[in-house]
């Protein structure tokens, strides 16, 4: 079966930093999505990683493993709105979205 | 721009009615899906439409019917709503998907689903 792991929640403090792991097991591998979701609203899109590599987009950076099946999101600089889910998505070798649960990031003054 | 817009927000069924879902978006994208998410789940595919007068099912199909009649609307429809449908229901589209590319979902802010 196809699986996506991160951790359920996690809780930073404002001004530091977090690193969110996303794990996969997947059947091929057509690219890596994180979006972010606050509290009942829509996901928004972050990054997109097909490369091995860190993406660098202002606070946010997306780093890739494919030989790992791994992932991260690092969030610097944490401000009280960074507090939401981040969802990870692996596009298959069928070009259909795995999401994984969401991780839920508690932001703490 | 409204982007993808959803009606309706809430709704509140008993087992066995039916309703539909509209799905509307003004960004002339070719690619529409509809999910649900539900606790602990990660978004699960229900169906999706490649282009207008096309559906394809998704990963979780069953007890749910879509029409596409028009590019910008994107229907999903129940025909006997049952408790095990409730959910939040997120539209999205995009402008396409190639192989190696980023297609990046844009959504619609949800429809929260009970059925009694």
């Amino acid at each position: 079966g196809q699986n996506i792991d991160q951790p359920t929640e996690m809780t930073a403090t404002e001004g530091a930093i977090v690193q969110i792991n996303c794990t996969y097991q997947t059947s091929g591998f057509n690219g890596l999505f994180w979006y972010q979701q606050h509290a009942g609203e829509a996901p928004t899109f972050l990054s997109y990683n097909v490369l091995d590599g860190l993406e660098e987009k202002g606070r946010f950076s997306s780093f890739l493993s494919r030989s790992k099946g791994y992932s991260y999101l690092l969030l610097k600089e944490l401000q009280m709105k960074d507090s939401a889910s981040y969802l990870c998505a692996v596009k298959d070798s069928n070009y259909q979205l795995i999401w994984g649960a969401g991780t839920k990031l508690i932001i703490k003054p | 721009n409204a982007g993808v817009t959803q009606t309706p927000k809430f709704r509140v069924l008993k087992t066995g009615q039916s309703m539909t879902l509209l799905c509307a978006q003004d960004m002339n994208h070719e690619y529409m899906y509809w999910y649900r998410q539900d606790p602990g789940m990660g978004l699960r595919l229900i169906h999706y439409s490649v282009g207008e007068g096309t559906t394809a099912k998704g990963e979780v199909p069953d007890g749910y019917n879509v029409s596409r009649l028009k590019k910008q609307n994107f229907l999903l429809g129940l025909e006997s709503a049952a408790p095990s449908q409730t959910s939040v229901y997120f539209c999205a589209s995009s402008y396409g998907d190639s192989p190696s590319g980023a297609n990046v979902l844009t959504f619609g802010a949800g429809s929260r689903l009970t059925v009694l």
